[in-house]
């Protein structure tokens, strides 16, 4: 079993939409968790990152983290074409100074016109 | 653009041979992170330096190694290669290594004849 597990999709949505994006994991020693935005050929950017349960806002973008499910989601709101893209969940072991980020394998996101 | 560059873009190269990759991490960064990509695996944590010293590791290959010069930028070396280790090589950087936020470059992409 992988630490992190993501649905691949891909996601098909129409412009407007709201998407959901979720995560689960099993390692209950992650502290940190983000969202990162990739677009094709591209290198992964950090949408969003939070360290406690409940939710974040950020623009059209809400993470929620429910720690006790172990369970990760991404809310986009009102869902562009540009947003169109890979998205990747992300989780920090902190241990002995360093971290180690562990990912998921990614949700393709398609958002039609 | 995140401030990260790597080079080069793209690297066609045959079984058996040696490449090095090569990233300069965001000015200020002091950490820097070499994960590899493929599409079977995900994004897969590989190493990590701190201000030119190995500061942990992840699913790295004996055939791989990686350092860290004294200017930061760092290298990633892949020897013996064989027809699995084609896949995106990314390097991030981050500003003490023990932050969450990591900051991605646009990527290696090598492919092994």
């Amino acid at each position: 079993q992988k630490e992190v597990e993501q649905d691949p999709g891909p996601l098909s949505v129409p412009e407007g939409a709201i998407v959901s994006l979720n995560c689960t994991y099993s390692n209950s020693a992650f502290q940190y968790f983000m969202w990162y935005r990739q677009y094709s050929r591209k290198g992964p950017e950090l949408l969003m990152y939070t360290y406690s349960s409940g939710n974040k806002e950020d623009g059209r973008f809400t993470a929620q983290v429910d720690k006790s499910s172990k369970y990760i989601s991404l809310f986009i709101r009102d869902s562009q074409p540009s947003d169109s893209a890979t998205y990747l969940c992300a989780m920090n072991l902190m241990n002995t100074g360093f971290q180690k980020l562990v990912f998921g394998t990614g949700t393709r996101l398609l958002v039609s016109p | 653009d995140s401030g990260v560059t790597q080079t080069p873009k793209h690297l066609i190269t045959a079984t058996g041979q040696r490449v090095t990759l090569r990233c300069s991490p965001r000015s200020g960064d002091l950490s820097v992170y070499w994960y590899q990509q493929s599409l079977d695996q995900g994004l897969q944590f590989l190493i990590q330096y701190y201000n030119g010293e190995e500061r942990a590791k992840g699913n790295i290959l004996e055939r791989f190694s990686a350092q860290q010069f004294p200017d930061l930028h760092s290298e990633l070396n892949l020897s013996s290669l064989e027809l699995g280790d084609s896949a995106l090589y990314f390097c991030a950087s981050s500003v003490r290594g023990t932050q969450e936020t990591q900051y991605f470059g646009p990527g290696t992409r090598l492919l092994v004849l």
